[in-house]
């Protein structure tokens, strides 16, 4: 089964760090972009930051630049979102997502993790 | 980075036809076949519904179908069915901004 499971979030202070991991499987994790996309409920998703397959280049929004890291570990078929001096405006739902074979779009998605900034 | 202009709420009655408008500039959805559109119920995550501008991707009624023109996307859901209610948003490739969504529509049956 194509699976993302992500894990990580809770209740940061403002100016606190979080580490969000996403676990990847049932599909070629080390040949995929993938993302980070974060939703405020009731709103729409918002696209965080992409790494693409061998972790070499990574891009991100301008609201998070110099502030978050995204990483990868292909041997773990795990992602990774290292996010630093946090404010409250960071507060979402944080999905990993991700292509599938031959679909160049947001096709996997995982359950998502909750992260409030307060 | 400027999300994608879609209507906030369409309804429509069971077996009737309803389009949802998702617009965007020449930067993105004019520029790059790359437009998706993703279906929401509350509490769950999105899950994709058109790829590629009009693709479905395998398990998806083809009582779902997408178009473009210029940096207008469309999706449009025929015989509407209460499991249809839901919100919807599009998405497209921008390029340097990488990716952008649409605030949102709420698709109620009525």
């Amino acid at each position: 089964e194509v699976q993302l499971v992500e894990s990580g979030g809770g209740l940061v202070q403002p100016g606190g760090s979080l580490r969000l991991s996403c676990a990847a499987s049932g599909f070629t994790f080390s040949s995929s972009y993938m993302h980070w996309v974060r939703q405020v409920p009731g709103r729409g998703p918002v696209w965080v930051s992409q790494i693409n397959p061998d972790g070499t280049r990574a891009k991100y929004a301008d609201s998070v630049q110099g502030r978050f890291i995204i990483s990868r570990d292909n041997a773990e078929n795990t992602l990774s979102l290292q996010m630093n001096s946090l404010r409250a405006e960071d507060t979402a739902v944080y999905y990993c997502a991700g292509p599938s074979t031959g679909i160049n779009a947001f096709h996997i998605w995982g359950q998502g993790t909750m992260v409030i900034v307060s | 980075q400027s999300a994608l202009t879609q209507p906030a709420s369409v309804s429509g009655s069971p077996g009737q036809s309803i389009t949802i408008s998702c617009t965007g500039t020449s930067s993105d959805i004019a520029n790059y076949n790359l437009v998706s559109w993703h279906q929401q119920h509350p509490g769950k995550a999105p899950k994709l519904m058109i790829y590629e501008d009009y693709k479905r991707p395998s398990g998806v009624s083809n009582r779902f179908s997408g178009s473009k023109s210029g940096n207008t996307a469309s999706l449009t859901i025929s015989g509407l069915q209460a499991e249809d209610e839901a919100d919807y948003y599009c998405a497209s490739f921008a390029g340097s901004r990488s990716w952008i969504f649409g605030g949102g529509t709420r698709v109620t049956v009525l």
